[in-house]
Protein backbone atom coordinates (compact mmCIF):
# COMPACT_ATOMS: atom_id res chain seq x y z
CA UNK A 1 0.00 0.00 0.00
CA UNK A 2 1.52 3.39 -0.88
CA UNK A 3 -0.62 5.15 1.76
CA UNK A 4 -1.20 8.65 0.56
CA UNK A 5 0.60 10.50 -2.30
CA UNK A 6 0.75 13.90 -2.78
CA UNK A 7 2.70 15.36 -5.74
CA UNK A 8 4.99 17.42 -6.25
CA UNK A 9 7.25 17.40 -3.10
CA UNK A 10 8.26 21.37 -3.60
CA UNK A 11 6.89 24.02 -5.69
CA UNK A 12 7.89 27.69 -6.60
CA UNK A 13 5.37 30.17 -8.29
CA UNK A 14 5.03 33.62 -8.88
CA UNK A 15 2.44 35.69 -7.60
CA UNK A 16 -0.85 35.00 -9.68
CA UNK A 17 -0.17 32.03 -11.46
CA UNK A 18 -2.45 29.08 -10.96
CA UNK A 19 -1.70 25.10 -9.82
CA UNK A 20 -3.13 22.05 -8.55
CA UNK A 21 -1.43 20.49 -5.94
CA UNK A 22 -2.05 16.03 -6.25
CA UNK A 23 -3.14 13.64 -3.33
CA UNK A 24 -4.32 10.42 -4.02
CA UNK A 25 -4.62 7.64 -1.47
CA UNK A 26 -5.18 3.81 -2.03
CA UNK A 27 -7.13 2.98 1.02
CA UNK A 28 -10.56 3.18 -0.06
CA UNK A 29 -11.09 6.01 2.75
CA UNK A 30 -14.23 7.41 2.80
CA UNK A 31 -12.52 11.15 4.31
CA UNK A 32 -9.80 13.08 2.67
CA UNK A 33 -8.33 16.95 3.98
CA UNK A 34 -6.07 19.48 3.46
CA UNK A 35 -4.38 21.01 5.74
CA UNK A 36 -1.64 23.72 5.60
CA UNK A 37 1.32 24.39 8.66
CA UNK A 38 2.66 27.58 9.38
CA UNK A 39 5.53 28.06 11.92
CA UNK A 40 3.55 28.83 15.01
CA UNK A 41 0.56 27.91 13.56
CA UNK A 42 -0.05 24.51 13.48
CA UNK A 43 -2.19 22.67 11.06
CA UNK A 44 -5.07 24.26 9.48
CA UNK A 45 -7.76 22.97 7.60
CA UNK A 46 -8.21 24.41 3.98
CA UNK A 47 -10.89 22.01 2.52
CA UNK A 48 -12.44 18.69 3.10
CA UNK A 49 -14.72 15.73 1.64
CA UNK A 50 -16.81 12.98 3.11
CA UNK A 51 -17.15 11.04 0.08
CA UNK A 52 -17.08 10.90 -3.97
CA UNK A 53 -18.95 14.67 -4.90
CA UNK A 54 -19.32 16.29 -1.31
CA UNK A 55 -16.71 18.78 -0.05
CA UNK A 56 -16.76 21.46 2.08
CA UNK A 57 -15.10 24.42 3.51
CA UNK A 58 -12.70 24.56 6.86
CA UNK A 59 -10.83 27.53 8.72
CA UNK A 60 -8.68 28.76 5.84
CA UNK A 61 -11.03 28.10 2.31
CA UNK A 62 -10.37 31.21 0.87
CA UNK A 63 -8.16 31.05 -2.62
CA UNK A 64 -8.13 27.13 -2.80
CA UNK A 65 -11.00 24.87 -4.46
CA UNK A 66 -11.27 21.35 -4.21
CA UNK A 67 -13.27 18.45 -6.13
CA UNK A 68 -14.03 14.89 -5.12
CA UNK A 69 -14.72 13.22 -8.22
CA UNK A 70 -13.68 9.84 -7.26
CA UNK A 71 -12.62 8.22 -3.80
CA UNK A 72 -8.92 8.42 -4.44
CA UNK A 73 -8.15 11.46 -5.30
CA UNK A 74 -8.69 14.94 -4.21
CA UNK A 75 -7.10 17.78 -5.86
CA UNK A 76 -6.33 21.36 -4.10
CA UNK A 77 -6.15 24.13 -6.48
CA UNK A 78 -4.53 27.51 -6.08
CA UNK A 79 -6.61 30.23 -8.47
CA UNK A 80 -4.10 32.91 -7.93
CA UNK A 81 -0.99 32.47 -6.29
CA UNK A 82 -0.51 35.22 -3.16
CA UNK A 83 3.02 35.24 -1.01
CA UNK A 84 0.20 34.49 1.96
CA UNK A 85 -0.18 31.19 0.43
CA UNK A 86 3.65 29.97 1.29
CA UNK A 87 3.46 26.93 3.61
CA UNK A 88 3.35 23.28 3.77
CA UNK A 89 0.26 21.76 2.62
CA UNK A 90 -0.43 17.64 3.76
CA UNK A 91 -3.34 15.95 2.53
CA UNK A 92 -5.02 13.42 5.03
CA UNK A 93 -7.66 10.75 4.82
CA UNK A 94 -9.24 8.46 7.14
CA UNK A 95 -11.80 5.81 6.83
CA UNK A 96 -14.67 7.77 8.15
CA UNK A 97 -15.55 10.86 9.70
CA UNK A 98 -15.27 9.58 13.56
CA UNK A 99 -12.77 8.18 15.80
CA UNK A 100 -10.39 6.53 12.74
CA UNK A 101 -7.09 8.16 12.60
CA UNK A 102 -6.09 10.56 10.16
CA UNK A 103 -3.21 9.16 7.64
CA UNK A 104 -1.10 11.81 5.67
CA UNK A 105 0.97 12.41 3.19
CA UNK A 106 4.54 13.48 3.16
CA UNK A 107 3.96 17.06 2.44
CA UNK A 108 4.37 19.72 -0.63
CA UNK A 109 6.25 23.07 0.11
CA UNK A 110 5.02 25.76 -1.89
CA UNK A 111 6.65 29.22 -2.40
CA UNK A 112 5.48 31.89 -3.78
CA UNK A 113 7.42 34.79 -4.47
CA UNK B 1 -17.07 24.42 18.95
CA UNK B 2 -13.89 22.92 19.59
CA UNK B 3 -10.72 23.78 19.86
CA UNK B 4 -6.88 22.53 21.63
CA UNK B 5 -4.75 24.37 23.60
CA UNK B 6 -0.95 23.14 24.19
CA UNK B 7 0.72 24.98 26.72
CA UNK B 8 4.73 24.95 25.86
CA UNK B 9 5.51 26.04 22.15
CA UNK B 10 9.40 24.43 23.13
CA UNK B 11 10.45 21.66 25.44
CA UNK B 12 13.55 19.87 26.07
CA UNK B 13 14.09 17.42 28.24
CA UNK B 14 17.65 15.07 29.26
CA UNK B 15 17.55 11.60 27.90
CA UNK B 16 16.07 9.54 30.51
CA UNK B 17 14.28 11.89 32.21
CA UNK B 18 10.14 12.43 32.20
CA UNK B 19 8.80 13.59 29.37
CA UNK B 20 5.19 15.49 30.00
CA UNK B 21 3.73 17.52 26.73
CA UNK B 22 0.57 19.27 28.25
CA UNK B 23 -3.02 19.56 25.88
CA UNK B 24 -6.19 20.89 26.73
CA UNK B 25 -9.00 20.91 24.89
CA UNK B 26 -12.85 22.80 24.48
CA UNK B 27 -15.64 20.57 22.63
CA UNK B 28 -19.51 20.63 23.22
CA UNK B 29 -19.87 17.28 22.95
CA UNK B 30 -17.87 14.17 23.63
CA UNK B 31 -14.35 14.13 22.29
CA UNK B 32 -12.03 11.98 19.93
CA UNK B 33 -8.49 12.96 21.67
CA UNK B 34 -5.31 12.42 19.20
CA UNK B 35 -1.19 12.79 19.37
CA UNK B 36 0.63 12.62 16.49
CA UNK B 37 4.38 12.81 16.23
CA UNK B 38 6.10 14.72 13.17
CA UNK B 39 10.01 14.12 12.48
CA UNK B 40 11.72 16.81 10.34
CA UNK B 41 10.26 16.88 6.36
CA UNK B 42 7.57 14.34 7.03
CA UNK B 43 3.84 13.87 7.25
CA UNK B 44 2.80 13.44 10.67
CA UNK B 45 2.47 9.63 12.38
CA UNK B 46 -0.22 8.74 14.91
CA UNK B 47 0.71 8.16 18.42
CA UNK B 48 -2.18 7.18 20.34
CA UNK B 49 -5.87 8.31 20.29
CA UNK B 50 -8.70 8.08 22.92
CA UNK B 51 -12.75 7.44 21.65
CA UNK B 52 -14.53 6.26 24.47
CA UNK B 53 -13.69 3.72 27.88
CA UNK B 54 -10.11 3.21 29.54
CA UNK B 55 -9.24 6.69 30.04
CA UNK B 56 -5.26 5.44 30.21
CA UNK B 57 -4.47 5.13 26.53
CA UNK B 58 -1.15 3.84 25.35
CA UNK B 59 0.46 4.11 22.03
CA UNK B 60 3.56 3.56 20.20
CA UNK B 61 7.19 4.09 21.29
CA UNK B 62 6.64 3.68 25.05
CA UNK B 63 4.18 7.19 25.37
CA UNK B 64 0.87 6.89 26.60
CA UNK B 65 -1.80 9.86 27.64
CA UNK B 66 -4.66 10.07 30.17
CA UNK B 67 -7.95 11.92 29.27
CA UNK B 68 -9.24 13.73 32.32
CA UNK B 69 -12.79 14.92 31.22
CA UNK B 70 -13.17 17.36 34.71
CA UNK B 71 -9.59 19.00 33.87
CA UNK B 72 -10.38 18.60 30.03
CA UNK B 73 -6.89 17.44 29.32
CA UNK B 74 -5.24 15.00 27.25
CA UNK B 75 -1.47 15.06 28.37
CA UNK B 76 1.05 12.85 26.88
CA UNK B 77 4.19 11.37 28.87
CA UNK B 78 6.74 8.77 28.47
CA UNK B 79 8.58 7.92 31.52
CA UNK B 80 12.09 7.96 29.71
CA UNK B 81 12.95 10.16 27.11
CA UNK B 82 15.53 8.66 24.26
CA UNK B 83 17.10 11.09 21.81
CA UNK B 84 14.54 9.42 19.15
CA UNK B 85 12.01 11.20 20.58
CA UNK B 86 13.24 14.83 19.39
CA UNK B 87 10.04 15.72 16.85
CA UNK B 88 7.17 18.63 17.02
CA UNK B 89 4.33 16.81 18.75
CA UNK B 90 1.00 17.71 17.94
CA UNK B 91 -2.51 17.32 19.99
CA UNK B 92 -5.98 17.14 18.22
CA UNK B 93 -9.66 16.86 18.81
CA UNK B 94 -12.75 15.83 17.01
CA UNK B 95 -16.04 16.26 18.89
CA UNK B 96 -18.84 13.55 18.16
CA UNK B 97 -20.65 14.10 15.27
CA UNK B 98 -18.28 16.76 14.41
CA UNK B 99 -16.54 16.18 10.27
CA UNK B 100 -13.79 18.04 11.44
CA UNK B 101 -10.44 17.50 13.04
CA UNK B 102 -8.82 20.31 15.33
CA UNK B 103 -5.26 20.99 15.61
CA UNK B 104 -2.97 22.83 18.57
CA UNK B 105 0.05 24.72 17.37
CA UNK B 106 2.40 21.56 18.52
CA UNK B 107 5.31 20.93 21.05
CA UNK B 108 8.77 21.13 19.55
CA UNK B 109 10.85 18.45 21.88
CA UNK B 110 14.35 18.60 22.22
CA UNK B 111 16.46 15.77 24.01
CA UNK B 112 19.56 16.86 25.74
CA UNK B 113 22.06 14.28 25.70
Amino acid sequence: NAGVTQTPKFQVLKTGQSMTLQCAQDMNHEYMSWYRQDPGMGLRLIHYSVGAGITDQGEVPNGYNVSRSTTEDFPLRLLSAAPSQTSVYFCASSLDRGHSPLHFGNGTRLTVT
Amino acid sequence: AQSVTQLGSHVSVSEGALVLLRCNYSSSVPPYLFWYVQYPNQGLQLLLKYTTGATLVKGINGFEAEFKKSETSFHLTKPSAHMSDAAEYFCAVRGFGNEKLTFGTGTRLTIIP
